[in-house]
């Protein structure tokens, strides 16, 4: 069975500071990655999503998320957050198969950047 | 392209009332997930339709149920409405093997 884990509930963070948010998953197969972006009172957005091939994937809003495979983790980062960021940011895995994807989720991790 | 769309957007209910909600997925996506976010609780798995099947169902009461039609619309009822029941409901669709779900922009559902 796969499970999600974000380890903080909330981070605080000032604005212009970086940030990681993390999570890890357990999984005995492979597994496709997402980051989800909740801003309040919307659906979720996709913020980025690594599948195969480059360890490092990137958003078009200057986040990036490493896939480490020993550690099982893909936590994300930003090196410089900003006031719109603030929103509830959602780890997912998918273990790819034939008749289609089952998404899980983790908990969320409340990102508040402040002023 | 138009996204997933749900309806309604908001629904209020007495307790022991029905409740049905709808989704759309886009346009060539098979599968359709429902999801339960309640404050606080993250998203819960309900329910995972594909080709008009019940693939997966999560940890939820019978009466919770649902459906999926021909054309790949889907219908959430939740029967015997309880207070706990309040909270927002997502709709998600994804195409066979193609990796990521989009979201719509949820149905919020209050009983009272």
């Amino acid at each position: 069975a796969q499970s999600v884990t974000q380890l903080d509930s909330q981070v605080p963070v000032f604005e212009e500071a970086p940030v990681e948010l993390r999570c890890n998953y357990s999984s005995s197969v492979s597994v496709y990655l997402f980051w989800y972006v909740q801003y309040p009172n919307q659906g979720l957005q996709l913020l980025l999503k690594y599948l195969s091939g480059s360890t490092l994937v990137e958003s078009i809003n200057g986040f990036e998320a490493e896939f480490n495979k020993s550690q099982t983790s893909f936590h994300l980062r930003k090196p410089s957050v900003h006031i719109s960021d603030t929103a509830e940011y959602f780890c997912a895995v998918s273990p790819p198969t034939y008749t289609g994807n089952q998404f899980y989720f983790g908990t969320g991790t409340s990102l508040t950047v402040i002023p | 392209e138009a996204g997933v769309t749900q309806s309604p957007t908001h629904l209020i209910k007495t307790r022991g009332q029905q409740a049905t909600l709808r989704c759309s997925p886009i346009s060539g996506h098979t599968s359709v997930y429902w999801y339960q976010q309640a404050l606080g609780l993250g998203l819960q798995f309900l329910l995972w339709y594909d080709e008009g099947e019940e693939r997966n169902r999560g940890n939820f009461p019978p009466r919770f149920s649902g459906r999926q039609f021909p054309n790949y619309s889907s219908e959430l009822n939740v029967n015997a409405l309880e207070l706990e029941d309040s909270a927002l409901y997502l709709c998600a669709s994804s195409f066979l093997r193609r990796a990521e779900a989009f979201f719509g922009q949820g149905t919020r559902l209050t009983v009272v």
